[in-house]
């Protein structure tokens, strides 16, 4: 089974503040993405990256930059978090980067509160 | 805008009882996704549809497409207090890099009461 993990959980951070969320894939997926899960607006894709090094914005990337040095491995950035970014923050990967009908599969999430 | 929009957001069923949730989108589709979420959890994948398929079942589960009317709909027959979960549909865009970005609906939260 393809296994994707989150660093944490659980993360308070503070406004100002650098925060990395991390997100490791154990199965040599292509594919990684990130998203936030806010009540009422289901998930919105802020980053993704298609191969190492290679990275390709969603739909809502303000605020957000990513970082793919290794092929397992993709973190979210807040380069200055601010309170809007309270969210959960879930990462995704998938294998083949082409093809259209293969599932993703789902960390459990990472639930930022920025004070 | 999201691409996948789920009605109803929220359903409470008895035990035993069917729960039937749709999915509408805008564009044209190669296939149809649905995944479930558990509270606090992440998404899982539970079943894809073609779009030249009409109907597909995986146990019991059942999930429709009309491409003429750009919406699909998930069945879950004989309900478990453990389908209690959100529901998701997703789609698929291609994008500039030559890859496909998956864009998911607001969800139906779906109770099954005991």
């Amino acid at each position: 089974d393809v296994k994707v993990t989150q660093s944490s959980r659980y993360l308070v951070k503070r406004t100002g503040e650098k925060v990395f969320l991390e997100c490791v894939q154990d199965m040599d997926h292509e594919n990684m993405f990130w998203y936030r899960q806010d009540p009422g607006l289901g998930l919105r894709l802020i980053y993704f990256s298609y191969d190492v090094k290679m990275k390709e914005k969603g739909d809502i990337p303000e605020g957000y930059s990513v970082s793919r040095e290794k092929k397992e491995r993709f973190s979210l950035i807040l380069e200055s978090a601010s309170t809007n970014q309270t969210s959960m923050y879930l990462c995704a990967s998938r294998l083949d980067r082409v093809l259209s009908n293969q599932p993703q599969h789902f960390g459990d999430g990472t639930r930022l509160s920025i004070l | 805008s999201q691409q996948g929009e789920e009605d109803p957001q929220a359903l409470s069923i008895q035990e035993g009882e069917n729960a039937t949730m749709n999915c509408s989108y805008k564009t044209s589709i190669n296939n149809l996704q649905w995944y479930r979420q558990n509270s606090g959890r992440g998404l899982v994948h539970l079943i894809l549809i073609r779009s030249n398929e009409r109907e597909k079942h995986s146990g019991r589960l059942r999930v429709t497409l009309d491409t003429s009317k750009k919406s699909s709909s998930l069945l879950i027959t004989a309900s478990r207090a453990a389908d209690t979960a959100s529901y998701f549909c997703a789609t698929g865009l291609p994008t500039t890099s030559g890859t496909y970005k998956y864009i998911f609906g607001t969800g139906t939260r779906l109770k099954v009461l005991a």
